[in-house]
């Protein structure tokens, strides 16, 4: 089946590092992705989307990058802060009529002070 | 400025004994989603209303309803809770692509 997947479950950097979050998908008709970030207790929030027709896609302290050679799509979160910490998952959305997300298993960035 | 807005946040209730969790919107969206999470896992979708039309996933089980009375609100019935159906009860609504969450409600089953 399709699937939308993520290297690696945890990430800790540093206080005012760059952190890059890496996503893999398989779908290769998709056209649409998103990140999302989700802290403890809450829904996910919203951070970044990107189409299929674009390469990088920049907004503030966050870039995303898509690589549709290898299907794969990171997310660059410039000088963290406390508060980046949370769960990232990124989801690819099937745009065709009522639009479906398939969410990645996640990863865990943990900001160390 | 609530956009998506979930009731209750945390919810008790006991084995087999129905429960029902609501969900609103003002964001006037066309699109409603109900999702379940269990505990370090991603959202997975229970089920989908494009406007009045209902969309069931293949692997939802049929304890799990959901009802749709106007465009504002969606509510989720589970009518035999068992204990695996402990989890947070995602809503999420969209109009074009973006899909927009509510805080969740955190089921637990006694």
């Amino acid at each position: 089946g399709e699937s939308v997947g993520l290297h690696l479950p945890t990430l800790s950097v540093q206080e005012g590092d760059n952190s890059i979050i890496n996503c893999a998908y398989s779908n290769s008709a998709s056209d649409y992705f998103i990140w999302y970030k989700q802290e403890s207790g809450k829904g996910p929030q919203f951070i970044i989307d990107i189409r299929s027709n674009m390469d990088k896609r920049q907004g503030q302290r966050v870039t995303v990058l898509l690589n549709k050679t290898v299907k794969h799509l990171s997310l660059q979160i410039a000088a963290t802060q406390p508060g980046d910490s949370a769960v990232y998952f990124c989801a690819e959305n099937k745009v065709q009529g009522a639009q479906k997300l398939v969410f990645g298993q996640g990863t865990r960035l943990t900001i160390n002070p | 400025d609530a956009m998506v807005i979930q009731n209750p946040r945390y919810q008790v209730t006991q084995f087999g004994k129905p429960v029902t969790l609501s969900c609103s919107q003002t964001l006037n969206h066309n699109v409603m989603y109900w999702y379940q999470q269990k505990s370090s896992q991603a959202p997975k979708l229970l089920f989908h209303y494009y406007d009045k039309d209902f969309n069931n996933e293949a692997d939802t089980p049929d304890n799990f309803q959901s009802r749709r009375p106007n465009t504002s609100f969606c509510f989720l019935d589970i009518r035999s809770p068992g204990l695996g159906d402990a989890a947070m009860y995602l809503c999420a609504t969209s109009s074009q692509v973006r899909q927009f969450f509510g805080p969740g409600t955190r089921l637990t089953v006694l």
